[in-house]
């Protein structure tokens, strides 16, 4: 079965440092992988996805994760932070069988400080 | 762009209650789903819907739910009688394929059930 775990519940950074997120997954198959991203009172907002293309994906906002598989990882980074970028940010797999349902991490809060 | 709407945005409701959830999917989409969140707990799959049927459904969706398109455009999540643990906020995501495709989520629903 697959399953996502990221490892940080919290992560505080400052202004223009850089962003790491880290996702680690477990998956029979090749794994489709996305990060969402969810802002408050929002919904839950496409960042980037992974299927099996090339293994460093960019996403929207200068977001991008690199898909490791001898590592089993898939982790989101940003060169420089900016404090629009506060929010909870989810790892998901895609199941690889019956509907293609998503599977979540427990999720990242992100916090930038000024 | 297209997006996912839902409403209401918030539903306060007495326990034994029904309450009916409404999603708006994107217009060419054929795939629902609905997902839903406990507070301070990962996002977890409930049902998918393809054709006018379920197509899938997780342990929790139990005999309480019931998920409808009663139109070409809205698509419903029922709790036929409300229990304090449905309390969550639910989320409808719409995709046009299954397989590595992406899920547009809208911006959820907050149930409190009191």
């Amino acid at each position: 079965a697959q399953s996502v775990t990221q490892l940080d519940s919290h992560v505080s950074v400052s202004e223009g440092t850089p962003v790491l997120l880290r996702c680690n997954y477990s998956s029979s198959y090749s794994p489709s992988l996305f990060w969402y991203v969810q802002h408050p009172n929002k919904g839950l907002q496409l960042l980037l996805k992974y299927t099996s293309a090339a293994t460093l994906v960019k996403g929207i906002n200068g977001f991008e994760a690199e898909f490791k598989k001898s590592e089993t990882s898939f982790h989101l980074t940003k060169p420089s932070a900016h404090m629009s970028d506060a929010a909870e940010y989810f790892c998901v797999v895609s199941s690889t069988s019956g509907t293609y349902k998503y599977i979540f991490g427990t999720g990242t809060r992100l916090k930038v400080l000024a | 762009e297209p997006e996912v709407t839902q409403t209401p945005s918030h539903q306060v409701t007495q326990m034994g209650q029904e309450v009916i959830l409404r999603c708006v999917p994107i217009s060419n989409h054929l795939y629902f789903y609905w997902y839903r969140q406990i507070l301070g707990q990962k996002v977890e799959f409930l049902v998918s819907f393809y054709n006018n049927e379920i197509s899938e459904k997780s342990e929790i969706f139990d005999d309480q739910f019931s998920v409808e398109r009663p139109d070409g455009s809205n698509f419903t999540l029922k709790i036929r009688s409300t229990k304090l643990e449905d309390s969550a906020m639910y989320f409808c995501a719409s995709s046009d394929s299954w397989v590595q495709e992406t899920q547009y989520f809208g911006p959820g629903t907050r149930l409190l059930v009191l």
